[in-house]
């Protein structure tokens, strides 16, 4: 079966631009997870979807990030005007219950995104 | 404050002998630990995780990790490595009270295995 997919793979833009990063999950896992993991860091939690609403998005870092997912299946993070500290890569996870579940999460490849 | 530590950057073994990449964690309570491989350009890979129970818990690939309360620690083993263990390998935690399952990562240790 498929895992969790994202495109694009490598996104490149320009410093004040608008970015919407796509995060598809493993079918019929409700739970989905945005991480960032910074060059020579571990992956930081973003903000957490439970079926369609955000339960959980103490990890967004300011207003320029927010994220959706209205059929409660695929996922978008949008940036707006990003800035060159937002460069990194965007991790989706997907698990089969979230919550207090003790389910592992399973992560797609990421999406490298550089701002220029 | 929840901490997890990988305090080595890199491991680095010949082929055949013993691996063991340190994890330490700070949580309140009890703690739910995962280990994590990356290899270059995929996603991070489940390997094992510890619940409640046993303390040694068997994972992916061969590896074991070992669940010590008293030093607060979650060490990844592997008796015999291999040149294709080579990777980044994260240490996770999941607070306990989290409602939502979020896991806080170490830095990651390299792991180099030589022929």
């Amino acid at each position: 079966g498929a895992g969790v997919s994202q495109t694009p793979s490598n996104k490149v833009t320009e410093k004040g631009k608008y970015v919407e990063l796509r995060c598809d999950p493993i079918s019929g896992h409700t739970a989905l997870y945005w991480y960032r993991q910074s060059l020579g860091q571990g992956p930081e939690f973003l903000i957490y979807f439970q079926g369609t609403g955000a339960a959980d998005d103490s990890g967004l870092p300011n207003d320029r990030f927010f994220a959706v997912r209205p059929e409660g299946s695929v996922s978008t993070l949008k940036i707006q005007r990003t800035e060159r500290g937002d460069s990194a890569v965007y991790l989706c996870a997907s698990s089969l219950k979230g919550g207090t579940s003790h389910n592992e999460q399973f992560f797609g490849p990421g999406t490298r995104l550089t701002v220029l | 404050a929840q901490s997890v530590a990988q305090p080595e950057d890199q491991v680095k073994v010949a082929e055949g002998n013993p691996l063991t990449v340190k994890c330490t964690y700070s949580v309140s309570g009890n703690p739910y630990l995962f280990w994590y491989v990356q290899y270059p350009n995929r996603g991070l890979q489940f390997l094992l995780k510890y619940i409640t129970g046993d303390n040694l818990v068997k994972g992916s690939y061969g590896f074991e990790a070992e669940f010590n309360k008293s030093q607060t620690s979650f060490h990844l083993k592997k008796p015999s490595a291999l040149v294709s263990d080579s990777a980044l390998y994260f240490c996770a935690v999941r607070v306990p009270t989290d409602s939502w399952g979020k896991l806080q990562f170490g830095a990651g240790t390299q792991v180099v295995v030589t022929p």
